[in-house]
């Protein structure tokens, strides 16, 4: 089975702060990679799929990027709404998450 | 609007089954794959399995072979999820989530959740 690792496992930011989350795949799984967005008692928006194509509606200050095995979502200025859990997903073998990493306010 | 609606949240005896149920509207149910993803308190997503609901095809978690069945009414556009042998390690939040076909797919619309609590 492929595993999702994701780092950091938490973080504190500012908003205005340029966010960086970092995936890793276990094997290759070529571009199939999507990130997902989940606040408190809501269920999961996907952001980016195939690594790093926007999902219609979200936002320019989030960008995906990488293939094969290492993975980055960015957050080039991060506002108050975008305080949240982030799940990588990888889609090339069934469908596994990573493990999360959720971003407050410091 | 693409929608998925689903069944409300249920308090299990350990040992009993519980049958989830997801209901779609606003696109062609039989033209997306349904996944279930469940989320205990505090932790991660975790991803059980997938159905077709064209075909009947699923394909489950290797930890929940023999427990889980993801099933469909193509009648109504519902996908069902039951589990079965539950325990308290089993009390979560229930999701079902739509994705296209095969690999390279995401999941766009997602349903509310439903909350499965099992206690004596």
């Amino acid at each position: 089975d492929i595993q999702m690792t994701q780092s950091p496992s938490s973080l504190s930011a500012f908003v205005g702060d340029r966010v960086t989350i970092t995936c890793r795949a276990s094997q290759t799984i070529k571009n199939y990679l999507n990130w997902y967005q989940q606040k408190p008692g809501k269920a999961p928006k996907l952001l980016i799929y195939a690594a790093s194509t926007l999902h219609s509606g979200v936002p320019s200050r989030f960008s995906g990027s990488g293939s094969g095995t290492d993975f980055t979502l960015t957050i080039s200025s991060l506002q108050p709404e975008d305080f949240a859990t982030y799940y990588c997903q990888q889609s090339y073998s069934a469908r596994a998450f990573g493990q999360g990493t959720r971003v407050d306010f410091k | 609007q693409v929608q998925l609606v689903q069944s409300g949240a249920e308090v299990k005896k350990p040992g009993a089954s519980v049958r989830v149920s997801c209901k779609a509207s606003g696109y062609t149910f039989t033209s997306y794959d349904i996944n279930w993803v469940r989320q205990a308190a505090g932790r991660g997503l975790e991803w059980m399995g997938w159905m077709n609901p064209d075909s009947g095809d699923t394909g489950y978690v290797q930890n929940f072979q023999g427990r889980v069945t993801m099933t469909r009414d193509k009648s109504t556009s519902t996908a069902y999820m039951e589990l079965s042998s539950l325990t308290s390690e089993d009390t979560a939040v229930y999701y079902c989530a739509r994705s296209g076909f095969g690999s390279g797919s995401s999941s766009d619309c997602w349903g509310q959740g439903t909350l499965i609590i099992v206690s004596s």
